[in-house]
């Protein structure tokens, strides 16, 4: 099956700064790629995806790239604020099923 | 919005008590999901639902059975509660197949004592 593996687990940055997520897979059937944020106390909520025919995709002040050839992508948020806190997760699907392969997750915190 | 709600927030339980965590969805989504989550492990699928009636394993199914009676209700059934089922339960549901957004449930922390 499918294994995403995701780094940092944990990233600390400045009010301002950039911050990179990163997470690789395995399964190069996988064709889409979701990034949820879990804010405290809260269910994941889809911020971004891509999917497997576009190589970068930006919203605002965050961005995903993918690259297929060497199975990864990447989330970027931009000019991060104390409520981009949260933790982040990136995840594969579209190979087969209906299933999801979920990363470990990025605590993200934001220093004001 | 796609509202997803879980039965209950917080849930303690004692070792060898049968456990239901109830789903229910309001947007007609054919799937539904069952997922718990571990510090350090991320999200981990314990069963899935395509249709009702229908269900099929996830990654981690020992321990845990569903039923889906009603296409906007999906139920996670611990037989027979055990420590090692603490944890946060997250219930999701997509409209289609694997390259759909999941709307999640704000999950439901289970503790066993």
């Amino acid at each position: 099956g499918e294994n995403v593996e995701q780094h940092p687990s944990t990233l600390s940055v400045q009010e301002g700064d950039s911050a990179v997520i990163k997470c690789t897979y395995s399964d190069s059937a996988s064709n889409y790629f979701p990034w949820y944020k879990q804010e405290l106390g809260k269910g994941p909520q889809l911020i971004i995806d891509i999917r497997s025919n576009v190589g970068e995709k930006k919203d605002q002040r965050i961005a995903v790239t993918l690259n297929k050839t060497a199975k990864h992508f990447s989330l970027h948020i931009t000019e991060t604020q104390p409520e981009d806190s949260a933790v982040y997760f990136c995840a594969a699907g579209g190979n087969t099923g209906n299933q999801f392969y979920f990363g470990t997750g990025t605590s993200l915190t934001v220093i004001p | 919005d796609v509202k997803v709600t879980q039965s209950s927030r917080y849930l303690v339980k004692r070792t060898g008590e049968k456990v239901f965590l109830e789903c229910v969805q309001d947007m007609d989504h054919e799937n539904m999901f069952w997922y718990r989550q571990d510090p350090g492990l991320g999200l981990r699928l314990i069963y899935f639902s395509y249709d009702v009636k229908m269900k099929e394993k996830g990654d981690i199914p020992e321990g845990y059975s569903v039923s889906r009676e009603k296409k906007e209700r999906f139920s996670l059934i611990l037989e027979s509660a055990s420590t090692n089922q603490t944890s946060m339960y997250l219930c999701a549901s997509t409209w289609g197949r694997g390259t759909d957004t999941q709307y999640f449930g704000p999950g439901t922390r289970l503790t066993v004592l």
